[in-house]
């Protein structure tokens, strides 16, 4: 079936610091691929999404690229903020209609002043 | 448009007490989700809704979970007989077919404590 793996956290960031969150896929067709976002004691957002291989993703300064070659989409910004802390989800979302996503375990974010 | 609310934000339940969570989705999306969320992990698929019809249910965790949506519009996710491995968060999100149906929008959850 189709499996989603991060890399493990926490991720302890400085502030401005270079952030690379990785995440690998396995699935049967052609997902689309999601990035979530869960700030402390909130739902989860939708930080960006690729709907097929070579899209980039961006949105609030992260980006991510569809990379079908490496099953890979991992998340990347250039300046963290302390305002960035939150854990991290990657997902897939099956095209056969029903759209139910898979989502990763989460990568949690800490970035320090 | 006032996003996915959940009732109750938590719950403490002793086990083999029946506990029932409520979702109302953003008005007029067509479809509703509802999801698993155990510590340190991602959410957990469970069910959904197209409207009223409950389109996918294979993956409810036992035949102690049901859900409903009577009138296409809130939603319900019971739990009977409650046991101490369903302490979880249970997440509801929505989306719209009239936009893009894989994008969707989550509730800030139901945080289940069983004792």
């Amino acid at each position: 079936g189709d499996s989603v793996t991060q890399m493990e956290g926490p991720v302890t960031l400085s502030e401005e610091a270079f952030l690379t969150i990785n995440c690998t896929y396995t699935a049967t067709g052609y997902p689309s691929l999601f990035w979530y976002v869960q700030y402390p004691g909130e739902g989860l957002q939708l930080l960006l999404k690729a709907t097929k291989a070579d899209d980039k993703g961006s949105n609030k300064g992260f980006e991510a690229t569809y990379r079908k070659e490496t099953t890979s989409f991992h998340l990347e910004k250039g300046s963290v903020q302390v305002s960035d802390s939150a854990v991290y989800f990657c997902a897939l979302s099956d095209s056969g209609g029903s759209y139910i996503p898979t989502f990763g375990r989460g990568t949690s974010l800490i970035v320090h002043p | 448009d006032t996003g996915v609310s959940q009732d109750p934000r938590h719950k403490i339940t002793k086990r083999g007490q029946n506990v029932t969570f409520r979702c109302d989705p953003i008005s007029e999306h067509n479809r509703l989700y509802w999801y698993r969320q155990t510590l340190g992990q991602g959410p957990e698929f469970l069910t959904y809704f197209q409207n009223e019809a409950q389109l996918e249910k294979s993956r409810l965790l036992s035949d102690r979970f049901s859900a409903e949506r009577p009138k296409g519009s809130f939603s319900t996710l019971e739990i009977q007989r409650t046991e101490q491995g369903d302490s979880a968060m249970y997440l509801c999100a929505s989306s719209s077919s009239g936009g893009s149906l894989e994008t969707q929008y989550f509730g800030p959850g139901t945080r289940l404590l069983v004792l």
